[in-house]
């Protein structure tokens, strides 16, 4: 039972434009959420995080949206460029669990020049 | 300076033979995880250690059995390999205390890639 879940396997976008990665959740008790970049042979490195009491969240170029009613995070990279290209991974936590992060199963950003 | 390192990075091995990760922070953090990637990608969390403590125990075979000789290593010794334990498997640490209120920030470590033959 998989409680996060990233539909899409990869996304494809032009350097400059916006990339948008989504992340759907069923435990609607889940109150903190983040998203991780990876690279090829390495491991997930921190990138942005929400709290369950905010919708928006905003780092530079990467801003995470959050709606609680559709248990549905996004995240936009604006202006997309091909450093960014990695794969990204979307994670939950719940209050209760400190520590223990439920991840998504990750999706693939190439963003060409 | 390498923050959360793993070792082996790659590991190849029979069915039924004894293996170990080993995994090493020099963050300075109080907790330490170990997560397993499958073949659908997913990450999935392991274990996890407070202080050389065990804090979270998911459902895993007691073939896998984590040991925290101090608070910067955590390693994973396997018995008995199976075939579905080929995987990757991720060492990450973070700043916090378990059952805290804050969330702290999971440093994660290059990931051993297993394979059982």
């Amino acid at each position: 039972d998989q409680q996060v879940k990233q539909n899409s396997p990869s996304l494809s976008v032009q350097e400059g434009r916006i990339s948008i990665l989504n992340c759907d959740y069923t435990n609607s008790m889940f109150d903190y959420f983040l998203w991780y970049k990876k690279y090829p042979a390495e491991g997930p490195t921190f990138l942005i995080s929400i709290s369950s009491i905010k919708d928006k969240n905003e780092d530079g170029r990467f801003t995470v949206f959050l709606n609680k009613s559709a248990k549905h995070l996004s995240l936009h990279i604006v202006p997309s460029q091909p450093g960014d290209s990695a794969v990204y991974f979307c994670a939950a936590q719940l209050g209760t669990s400190y520590g223990k992060l439920t991840f998504g199963q990750g999706t693939i950003l190439t963003v060409h020049p | 300076d390498t923050a959360v390192s793993q070792t082996p990075k790659y590991l190849v091995t029979q069915m039924g033979n004894d293996k170990s990760i080993k995994c090493e922070q020099n963050l300075g953090h109080d907790t330490m995880y170990w997560y397993k990637q499958d073949s659908k990608k997913f990450l999935k969390i392991m274990f996890s250690y407070n202080n050389k403590e065990l804090i979270i125990n998911e459902t895993v075979p007691n073939r896998f059995s984590p040991k925290s000789p101090d608070k910067a290593h955590l390693n994973l010794h396997i018995n008995s390999l199976e075939l579905g334990d080929s995987a990757v498997y991720f060492c990450a640490s973070d700043a916090g205390q378990a059952g805290g209120p804050f969330q702290e920030t999971q440093y994660f470590g290059p990931g051993t890639r297993l394979l059982v033959l």
